[in-house]
């Protein structure tokens, strides 16, 4: 069983469309994020959530909307898709906070291109 | 604030050559570290963390890494190289103050050469 899973894991798209990424983790975490990582790999935290309720939100222009079910769940919604947005989203979790030494835990990633 | 810099954006060794990448971290309290491996077309997957117990740490694959809070480094090593080691190499920190972010360094990709 996948630990975090998302999906898509490829999705090429045309400027100004809407989409979404799911991601969902089965093991039990409380504390689940959303990174970007650009062109150059480098990686930056877009948003987290405790418990369903936002704790970071970084930079983030609001075309991108994050939305947390329940524990398990972190989607990321992403409207007016711009050229800018192509990159690898990555959904992760921790039990707890990172602050404390947590471990993060990370899915396979969604290749995100605009066309 | 906390920041990692990972000196060499790429670093080519020889297939059983040591494997040595560096890190350094800023923070002002005890930082919590961390090594991530990513394969190509996959997510990061954690090698290693130091959380203030030993200062040497062991991780999977044979890889190792040395908190030195002297030098205010973390650095990364494994004795001999395996074709299968090449991928990319993050560093990254957390400490109490940060709440949930953990800053990554900007990467190592290493490369083996047979």
């Amino acid at each position: 069983d996948t630990a975090v899973s998302q999906t898509p894991k490829y999705l090429v798209t045309q400027m100004g469309n809407d989409k979404s990424i799911k991601c969902e983790q089965n093991l039990g975490h409380d504390t689940m994020y959303w990174y970007k990582q650009d062109s150059k790999k480098f990686l930056k935290i877009m948003f987290s959530y405790n418990n369903k309720e936002l704790i970071i939100n970084e930079t983030v222009p609001n075309r991108f909307s994050p939305k947390s079910p329940d524990k398990a769940h972190l989607n990321l919604h992403i409207n007016s898709l711009e050229l800018g947005d192509s990159a690898v989203y990555f959904c992760a979790s921790s039990q707890g906070r990172t602050g404390t030494g947590n471990t993060i835990y990370f899915g396979e990633g969604s290749w995100l291109t605009v066309v | 604030a906390q920041s990692v810099t990972q000196l060499g954006s790429h670093v080519s060794v020889s297939e059983g050559a040591l494997v040595l990448l560096r890190c350094n971290y800023s923070s002002s309290v005890p930082p919590y570290l961390f090594w991530y491996v990513q394969y190509p077309n996959q997510g990061l997957q954690l090698l290693l963390k130091y959380t203030s117990a030993a200062t040497l740490v062991k991780g999977i694959n044979g890889f190792e890494a040395e908190f030195k809070k002297s030098e205010t480094s973390f650095h990364l090593t494994k004795p001999s190289a395996h074709m299968s080691d090449a991928a990319e190499y993050f560093c990254a920190v957390s400490d109490k103050t940060s709440y949930d972010k953990v800053i990554f360094g900007p990467g190592t990709s290493l490369s083996v050469i047979p």
